[in-house]
């Protein structure tokens, strides 16, 4: 079957620390990768994604990349902000696309 | 764009008094989908549409529960009755199926629902 399985939280790093939250899939076929981040009170907004295997996804300094391999799509940070607390879901679409798996959620905080 | 639209964002209820929840997906979406949130059970699938025709609502917890997309543009989530273990987030999503393939999921900003 599809799953993902994210590291527990949370997680509290000091500001400008180096981020990693780490997520695993199980999956048939070709699956597509994303990060979802949810801020305090709002829904979830799509972070990054990535469509094959070695595609890196990025944005906003957040970095994944698709590793086939070992079926990892590791959430990487060089240096966070306070602004960046939030709890942050890996999820997976088949290849068919219609049907997303969603992995529990990795809360963070970024203290001063 | 104005994103996917659900209201009312907050709702205060009694246990037993019927609940109903709307979405607007954005326009050119052809798939919709409903979640629910809570600390104890995460981010749960309910029930998603196609073209407004129901997929799969193997997450419907139970007959209280009930969805509809008579159009394109426009979902509802029923419960009838409501119970105090409803109390949670819903989100409604939609998406499309990009020229890389992949279905980009967009929520809205959720319906806080608490039942007294």
């Amino acid at each position: 079957g599809n799953s993902v399985t994210q590291m527990e939280g949370p997680v509290t790093l000091s500001e400008e620390a180096f981020l990693t939250i780490n997520c695993t899939y199980t999956a048939t076929g070709y699956p597509s990768l994303f990060w979802y981040v949810q801020y305090p009170g709002e829904g979830l907004q799509l972070l990054l994604k990535a469509t094959k295997a070695d595609d890196k996804g990025s944005n906003k300094g957040f970095e994944a990349t698709y590793r086939k391999e070992t079926t990892s799509f590791h959430l990487e940070k060089g240096s966070v902000q306070v602004s960046d607390s939030a709890v942050y879901f890996c999820a997976l679409s088949t290849n068919t696309g219609n049907q997303f798996y969603f992995g529990t959620g990795t809360s963070l905080t970024v203290i001063p | 764009d104005a994103g996917v639209i659900q209201s009312p964002r907050h709702e205060v209820t009694e246990m037993g008094q019927e609940v109903t929840l709307r979405c607007k997906p954005i326009s050119g979406h052809d798939y919709l989908f409903w979640y629910r949130q809570t600390m104890m059970r995460g981010l749960e699938l309910l029930i998603y549409f196609n073209n407004n025709v129901p997929i799969d609502d193997s997450g419907m917890p139970e007959d209280r529960f009930s969805a509809k997309m008579p159009n394109a543009s426009f979902s509802t989530l029923k419960i009838q009755p409501s119970e105090p273990r409803d109390s949670a987030v819903y989100f409604c999503a939609s998406s499309f199926r990009g020229v890389s393939g992949a279905n980009v999921l967009t929520f809205g900003a959720g319906s806080r629902l608490t039942v007294l």
